[in-house]
């Protein structure tokens, strides 16, 4: 089944630490996206990528880096800067960003400060 | 700048017992809007499409309208698996902006 694969579901980050949150996609779209989802808000645009090799930054975008190597893979590092981390992550993809088609999203990653 | 405002937060209702979620939107140069259902605990699914005023898409229980200003999701005698929170996502050229939900339980 075609679909959007995020790891781990939960994660805990300690003081001073870096994180890598994975998505793989299997539906040969050309754009991914990573959102932040917080209790009582609107899912927010963290990063996303049109092309290979290509990324943008979306609305929060501070605290946080992206890569995008591969068309299946954009992977989401939540760096030591991000000061309040924790919250659901989710990554979608959609055909392409200028078509207007529907994104589709994974089932996201819970991370929590330890 | 580009609001979305989704009401009520949240709604109780009873099996059977119809009503209609809101969204409300001040969006320069809307392209359509989308409909996305969301389970505890997992990303959003997609449900609907609409490009322009006027159009209606139906699902089962679901029907979606369209407006200038608003879309509207009308649920048709619910039933208890039709509990989650509904986000509603105005596109505006590039860009898709989401609501913050209404959370839906319909109690058996």
């Amino acid at each position: 089944d075609g679909g959007i694969t995020q790891s781990p579901k939960y994660l805990f980050r300690k003081e001073g630490q870096n994180v890598t949150l994975s998505c793989e996609q299997n539906l040969n779209h050309d754009a991914m996206y990573w959102y932040r989802q917080d209790p009582g808000q609107g899912l927010r645009l963290i990063y996303y990528s049109q092309i290979v090799n290509d990324f943008q930054k979306g609305d929060i975008a501070e605290g946080y880096s992206v890569s995008r190597e591969k068309k299946e893979s954009f992977p989401l590092t939540v760096t030591s800067a991000q000061k309040n981390p924790t919250a659901f992550y989710l990554c979608a993809s959609s055909s392409n960003r200028e078509s207007n088609q529907p994104q589709h999203f994974g089932d996201g990653t819970r991370l929590s400060i330890l | 700048e580009d609001q979305v405002t989704q009401s009520p937060e949240a709604l109780r209702l009873q099996e059977g017992e119809s009503s209609s979620l809101n969204c409300s939107y001040t969006v320069s140069g809307l392209r359509g809007l989308f409909w996305y259902r969301q389970d505890p605990g997992k990303g959003p699914e997609f449900l609907f499409t609409l490009y322009s005023a006027g159009e209606e898409k139906e699902k089962e229980r679901l029907k979606a309208t369209l407006t200038k200003k608003e879309s509207f999701l009308h649920i048709t005698a619910p039933k208890p698996e039709d509990s989650a929170t509904y986000l509603c996502a105005p596109i505006n050229n590039n860009d898709m902006r989401f609501g913050a939900g209404t959370r839906l339980t319909v109690k058996p």
